[in-house]
């Protein structure tokens, strides 16, 4: 069965500080990894995503992630965290080989950066 | 790009009516748009799969004749909640994914708060 876990619920970082906010994923195929963004209230933003090629996926605002195959994780990263990064941050992750697009969502991790 | 719109963005009613929420991708055309529900603090709910001119494809547990789906055009899926409860209270969020391009991706609108009184 596919799934998505986000061990962390909350994820504290200083401002200026390195962030990581992990995801490990489980599907049967080659899996299709992606990280979302949500401010109080709104929609999610795509932020990026790993389909091929290239471990290191670089997206929007600043972050990057590592897939790492091995490990089956997908975490995400940002070298110097802003309070403007705090939010709600969800993995999902699909089969490549599904008939569907439908996503396998994870948690939630909710980032706090302190000033 | 990749813009997807809701309207209303909330709505106030009352126990009984029904309520109808669109989601419309503004700058491409999306073959499938998917319906989430999410409480506070949770995470997504998938609550149903919208693709153009078929019936939409409901997640197990969700009531088809109660949350109406339609997508009658490549960029425009509708869901209406009828005769809606207190319980259908809620953050409704769609999302589309472009029938070209990043087909892969969901880009998602800003959601809807429905409170039912």
């Amino acid at each position: 069965a596919q799934s998505v876990a986000q061990p962390e619920d909350q994820v504290n970082v200083a401002e200026g500080n390195p962030l990581t906010v992990k995801c490990t994923y489980s599907v049967s195929g080659n899996p299709y990894l992606f990280w979302y963004v949500q401010y109080p209230n709104r929609g999610l933003q795509f932020l990026l995503k790993y389909i091929t090629g290239d471990n290191l996926v670089k997206g929007s605002y600043g972050f990057e992630a590592e897939f790492n195959k091995s490990q089956t994780s997908f975490h995400l990263k940002k070298p110097s965290a802003l309070v403007s990064d705090s939010a709600l941050y969800f993995c999902a992750v699909r089969d490549s080989a599904g008939n569907n697009r439908k996503l396998i969502w994870g948690l939630g991790t909710s980032l706090a950066v302190n000033p | 790009g990749a813009v997807v719109s809701q309207h209303p963005s909330r709505v106030i009613c009352k126990s009984g009516t029904s309520v109808k929420i669109e989601c419309r991708s503004l700058d491409f055309q999306a073959t499938t748009m998917f319906w989430y529900r999410q409480f506070p603090k949770q995470s997504l709910m998938l609550m149903a799969t919208s693709n153009e001119g078929s019936k939409a494809t409901y997640e197990q547990g969700v009531e088809k004749d109660k949350f109406l789906i339609n997508h009658a055009s490549l960029t425009l899926s509708t869901l209406t909640v009828t005769s809606a409860h207190p319980e259908d209270s809620s953050f409704y969020i769609c999302s589309a994914s472009p029938s070209v391009g990043q087909t892969d991706t969901q880009y998602f609108g800003p959601g809807t708060r429905l409170t039912v009184l």
